[in-house]
């Protein structure tokens, strides 16, 4: 079975620290690793997949297959980086998809 | 494009009442899913589909129903409401090589 875990429920980070939020999954096959994020009273979007290997917002993800983890970091927290962030396994081409539960960025000014 | 559409995006039902939330997807997409939630918490897995005619129990189904009788549709059922399902419901869908497409969420008050 597949399974991702995100181990914080909420990070709390100052505007201008560096962010990383956990994510580490459990597949017997190749993961294909996403990150999705929330922000307030909006549906979940796209962020990141591993396989692009790009830089959206700042945020950067690098799949270490090693240590079964997908990590989301950026260099230096915005407050407009406050949101829901979802780690996430796609299998079958894509289509069978595990969220995390969630980890609540919350940026202080 | 539309992508997935949910409606209604607010409902206020009472107590014992029953309701079906819509979910459509426009891009032929197989898997389709419903979750649940709650303020300030994570995603919950409710019902997922993975093609026409097929559906499976998630984590937390007591209470739902859900049927797909054609790829675009994806219906949730409550049959009897309780205050422990207000929450924010939305559906998503994958298809072959692409990410999960949410609608907008249906928020759900049972009084």
């Amino acid at each position: 079975a597949q399974r991702v875990t995100q181990p914080e429920k909420l990070l709390s980070v100052f505007k201008g620290a560096p962010v990383e939020l956990k994510c580490n999954y459990s597949y017997s096959g190749s993961p294909e690793l996403f990150w999705y994020v929330q922000y307030s009273r909006q549906r979940l979007q796209l962020l990141l997949r591993h396989i692009s290997r790009e830089s959206i917002k700042g945020f950067t993800a690098d799949l270490n297959k090693g240590e079964t983890s997908f990590h989301l970091k950026k260099p230096f927290a915005q407050e407009e980086d406050s949101a829901m962030y979802y780690c996430a396994l796609h299998s079958g081409g894509y289509q069978k998809v595990t969220f995390g539960i969630g980890t609540k960025l919350q940026v202080i000014p | 494009n539309a992508g997935v559409t949910q409606t209604p995006k607010f409902r206020i039902l009472k107590i014992g009442q029953s309701m079906t939330l819509q979910c459509a997807q426009d891009m032929n997409h197989n898997y389709m899913y419903w979750y649940r939630q709650d303020p300030g918490m994570g995603l919950k897995l409710i019902y997922y589909s993975v093609g026409a005619g097929i559906t499976d129990k998630g984590e937390v189904p007591n209470g739902y129903n859900v049927s797909r009788s054609t790829t675009e549709d994806f219906p949730l059922r409550l049959e009897l409401a309780a205050p422990s399902q207000t929450s924010v419901y939305f559906c998503a869908s994958t298809g072959v090589r692409t990410e999960a497409f949410f609608g907008q969420g249906t928020r759900l008050t049972v009084v």
